[in-house]
């Protein structure tokens, strides 16, 4: 069965320095991968997904992910944090493409960013 | 507009009262999901509806019942709930390996 674990439940930065947050998953067969964003009272917003290609996959607002196939790993960075940046990020797989393959989530890393 | 609406956005019920939550989608998907948020716990799939048919059921109590008109509509009836069922419902729908979009949610409290 697939699984998804966020190593680092908080993760406190300065504004302007850079960040990783760390993913890793496990499965027994090929994985979409996917990262989101989720603001105090708001849903859940994709950031970025890996389905095939490139293993740097560029998101929206300056996030980027890098997939390590070998070390099962899907860490999540920015080079340069904002104070609008602090928000819950989940990390999530799915093992299907066809419509209905649910994703599965990680618990969520909390990132808060002070000036 | 966002592509997934949520109604209502806050609730707040009664053990014993009969609530509905309801979800549309304007993304033309065929796939939507009804997902649970509680505090310090993953997001927990509940139901899974692929072209209108229900295709999982992530062993959820009775008390929760889905239902999904068409592709568009999703509903989450809710009865006799308990304290403990108190938490964020996300509602999502998805195409394909796109990835899923999900609602704005329903901040549910029982009381």
């Amino acid at each position: 069965a697939q699984s998804v674990t966020q190593l680092d439940s908080q993760v406190p930065v300065f504004e302007e320095a850079p960040v990783e947050l760390r993913c890793n998953y496990s499965s027994s067969v090929s994985v979409y991968l996917f990262w989101y964003v989720q603001y105090p009272n708001q849903g859940l917003q994709l950031l970025l997904k890996y389905l095939s290609g490139s293993t740097l996959v560029k998101g929206i607002n300056g996030f980027e992910a890098e997939f390590n196939k070998s070390q099962t790993s899907f860490h999540l960075r920015k080079p340069s944090v904002h104070i609008s940046d602090t928000a819950e990020y989940f990390c999530a797989v799915s093992e299907g493409r066809q419509a209905g393959t649910a994703l599965i989530f990680g618990k969520g890393t909390t990132l808060s960013v002070s000036s | 507009e966002t592509g997934v609406t949520q109604t209502p956005r806050h609730l707040v019920m009664g053990m014993t009262n009969k609530k509905s939550l309801k979800c549309e989608q304007h993304l033309g998907h065929n796939a939507m999901y009804w997902y649970k948020q509680s505090a310090k716990k993953p997001l927990e799939l509940m139901f899974v509806y692929n072209f209108k048919e229900q295709t999982e059921n992530n062993s959820v109590p009775s008390r929760f019942s889905p239902e999904c008109p068409n592709s568009s509509h999703l509903f989450l009836h809710l009865h006799t709930l308990q304290p403990e069922d108190s938490a964020l419902y996300l509602c999502a729908s998805s195409q394909g390996a796109s990835g899923a979009f999900f609602g704005q949610g329903t901040r549910l409290t029982v009381v």
